[in-house]
């Protein structure tokens, strides 16, 4: 069975703190993808980023990065230097090879006051 | 002009109406999705359609029906509404590369 868990339902800091979101998956499948996607209060999804399963190198972008940790089954999110702007749900998801069906982890709210 | 385009954005509706929703999109994909968040549930599978004759269930097909009308076009439908099916649906095109295209949701309420 696939299956992705986001404990963390709700977070809040103040701006300019770092903040990690945690994603731990399982799955039987050798080549997968993951993913996160941003939810902003007025509900569009926005994609983050997609990390293929034979990829372990880890990905910054700006003030977002992201540790793909296969042997932990985990690919967490963190944000350095947080911002009101980044307030939002944060959701992780998995995708097969073949199916391209996502499965999604329940989300992380992420609140960040000024 | 948005890639997945969804229609209604909002719908409120009574018990037992029938209501359609619609997706169009200009990607060129084959491959095409309903889903629907539910608050503290994430996004939930309810059909997916690799083209136009292929169409298949996901984990919540319940009380939904599709119709993949074209390449473009893939509508989902509410039979007979109940209250417990209010939620957001979003509508996704799959690029096997990059992953889904998401449109910008349906927001739906059954009374």
């Amino acid at each position: 069975a696939q299956k992705v868990t986001q404990a963390q339902t709700e977070i809040s800091v103040v701006e300019k703190e770092d903040v990690t979101l945690d994603c731990v998956y399982e799955t039987r499948d050798t080549t997968y993808y993951l993913f996160w996607y941003k939810q902003p209060p007025s509900g569009e999804l926005v994609f983050l980023i997609r990390r293929n399963s034979f990829d372990e190198q880890n990905e910054i972008s700006g003030r977002y990065s992201w540790n793909f940790q296969k042997s932990t089954s985990s690919f967490n999110f963190t944000i350095t230097a947080s911002q009101v702007v980044d307030s939002a749900v944060y959701f992780c998801a998995l995708r097969s090879v073949g199916t391209d069906k996502l499965i999604f982890g329940t989300g992380t709210r992420l609140q960040v006051f000024p | 002009d948005a890639d997945v385009t969804q229609t209604p954005r909002n719908r409120i509706t009574k018990t037992g109406k029938r209501i359609m929703l619609e997706c169009s999109q200009t990607k060129g994909h084959d491959r095409m999705y309903w889903y629907r968040q539910d608050p503290g549930l994430g996004l939930r599978l309810i059909y997916y359609s690799f083209d136009v004759k292929d169409i298949n269930k996901g984990e919540i097909s319940d009380g939904y029906s599709v119709s993949r009308q074209a390449q473009a076009k893939f509508s989902l439908s509410l039979e007979s509404a109940i209250p417990n099916q209010t939620a957001l649906y979003f509508c996704a095109t799959s690029d096997p590369q990059l992953g889904q295209h998401f449109g910008d949701g349906t927001r739906l309420s059954i009374l």
